[in-house]
């Protein structure tokens, strides 16, 4: 049971825009920042948006972020068949004193 | 562009300590914060934890008590030990580097991993 809860799954078509959200508390995202990673299938971990919605050097600019209260969300536009993997959105927890992560979301592009 | 090499031993029997280091190829190491996550078979990632060049740590409280993570600035490394080590502790290992402003705690910078597998 992770602390930031994720759909396990989401899905759409080519071309079309997704939103992936993040499910957190007033210890974690509602008091820090939240960030978003990729997991594609044997690469390392990519850093896509870091601070709610800036995005790193080297990442696409098809990947933004949100956060209001105590939720957050990362959106895809112009989805495209490279963009499935697995994505997590992470914070920094007050109550726990550490970095929690979500549980993922495996994006399907149909 | 900096880049995180990292090593160690990647077969263990229960009950032994896992001993990994991560080497960075920058000049700017003492300028940033440094952690270890981790990825379990089928599960997602775990924060370790975390250290800077002055040698600060902080913990996952879950793993506190087995967990060491130390830094040798001179050299441009920093390490993590974890003792006691069970099948539960089998995953992939990342040492990753903390973006500025270090309170967001993202890793913009990752190793290239190290599958530990802990069995007898």
């Amino acid at each position: 049971q992770s602390v930031l809860t994720q759909p396990p799954s989401v899905s759409e078509a080519p071309k079309q825009r997704v939103t992936i959200s993040c499910i957190g508390s007033s210890s974690n995202i509602g008091n820090n920042a939240v960030n978003w990673y990729q997991l594609l299938p044997g690469k390392t971990p990519k850093l896509l948006i870091y601070y709610d919605d800036l995005v790193p050097a080297g990442a696409s600019d098809r990947f933004s972020g949100s956060k209001s209260g105590t939720s957050a969300s990362l959106a895809i536009s112009g989805l495209q068949s490279e963009d499935e993997a697995i994505y997590y959105c992470s914070a920094w927890d007050d109550s726990l004193h550490g970095v929690v992560f979500g549980g993922g979301t495996t994006l399907t592009v149909l | 562009q900096m880049q995180l090499q990292q090593w160690g031993a990647g077969l263990l029997k229960p009950s032994e300590t896992l001993s990994l280091t991560c080497g960075v190829h920058s000049d700017s190491f003492s300028d940033f914060y440094w952690a270890w996550i981790r990825q379990a078979p089928g599960t997602g990632l775990e924060w370790i934890g975390e250290i800077n060049h002055g040698g600060s740590t902080v913990y996952n409280p879950s793993l506190k008590s087995r967990l060491s993570i130390s830094v040798d600035t001179s050299k441009r490394q920093f390490s993590l030990k974890l003792s006691s080590v069970t099948a539960a502790d089998t995953a992939i290992y990342y040492c990753a580097k903390v973006i500025v402003p270090t309170a967001t705690r993202a890793f913009d910078i990752w190793g290239q991993g190290t599958m530990v597998t802990v069995s007898s």
